[in-house]
């Protein structure tokens, strides 16, 4: 089975540019999550979808951020305008709508913003 | 709001042995805790849940232990490998779905 798909997994732009990550879930799950990973905070969540309605949002930094679920196989998480404090790691992960389940993480985008 | 704690430094120890990673946790206890292993350059990957209700929980040679009176998981590797060399996190149920991560540890194992 094929797990959670992300691309690119690499990304290198400029400041101001915008930049869009996207993210296609297992098949079957019923939540998608965005996550943030530094080496000073961690792994942090921006946003989860459930059935492609997005539920808390309350992690998003600022209105820069935005993401999207048009479909229960696809998901994109846009910056606009990026600055270099974005540079992070970004994860997508998904999981079953069954409570409690574990979440499959995909192997992420490393983002570096110049 | 849930302050989650892990040791930060590195753990050492040598192939064979036991290791026992620590999650602290400040706030209200969890409806559940999850641990997560986490190498270079990949996503984390599920390891182990283990629910308020449950002391105690075994995979393998995995054991996680959960106590709400210490407000305390621990995550004990058995027989380790050099091949368990990870970051190792824990997470914390923060509503319907939701996970908060602890920093995680990471764990060296050598021959």
């Amino acid at each position: 089975d094929a797990g959670v798909i992300q691309s690119p997994r690499h990304e290198v732009t400029e400041m101001g540019q915008e930049v869009t990550l996207r993210c296609k879930p297992i098949s079957g799950h019923d939540y998608l999550f965005w996550y943030r990973q530094t080496m000073m905070r961690g792994l942090e969540l921006l946003i989860y979808f459930n059935n492609n309605v997005p539920i808390d949002d309350s992690g998003m930094p600022e209105d820069r951020f935005s993401a999207k679920m048009p479909n229960a196989s696809f998901s994109t998480l846009k910056i606009q305008p990026s600055e270099p404090r974005d540079s992070a790691v970004y994860f997508c992960a998904s999981s079953r709508d069954d409570g409690n389940q574990p979440q499959h993480f995909g192997d992420g985008t490393r983002l570096s913003i110049l | 709001s849930q302050k989650i704690e892990q040791n930060s430094e590195a753990l050492n120890i040598q192939e064979g042995k036991t290791a026992t990673l620590t999650c602290n946790y400040t706030n209200y206890s969890p409806a559940y805790l999850q641990w997560y292993r986490q190498d270079p350059g990949r996503g984390p990957v599920f390891l182990l849940l283990i629910r308020e209700n449950e002391k105690e929980k075994r995979k393998e040679r995995l054991k996680v232990t959960f106590d709400t009176t210490l407000k305390q998981s621990l995550f004990h590797i058995t027989a380790s490998q050099p091949a368990d060399s990870a970051t190792y996190l824990c997470a914390l149920s923060g509503g319907y779905n939701k996970l908060i991560f602890g920093a995680g540890t990471r764990l060296a194992v050598h021959p």
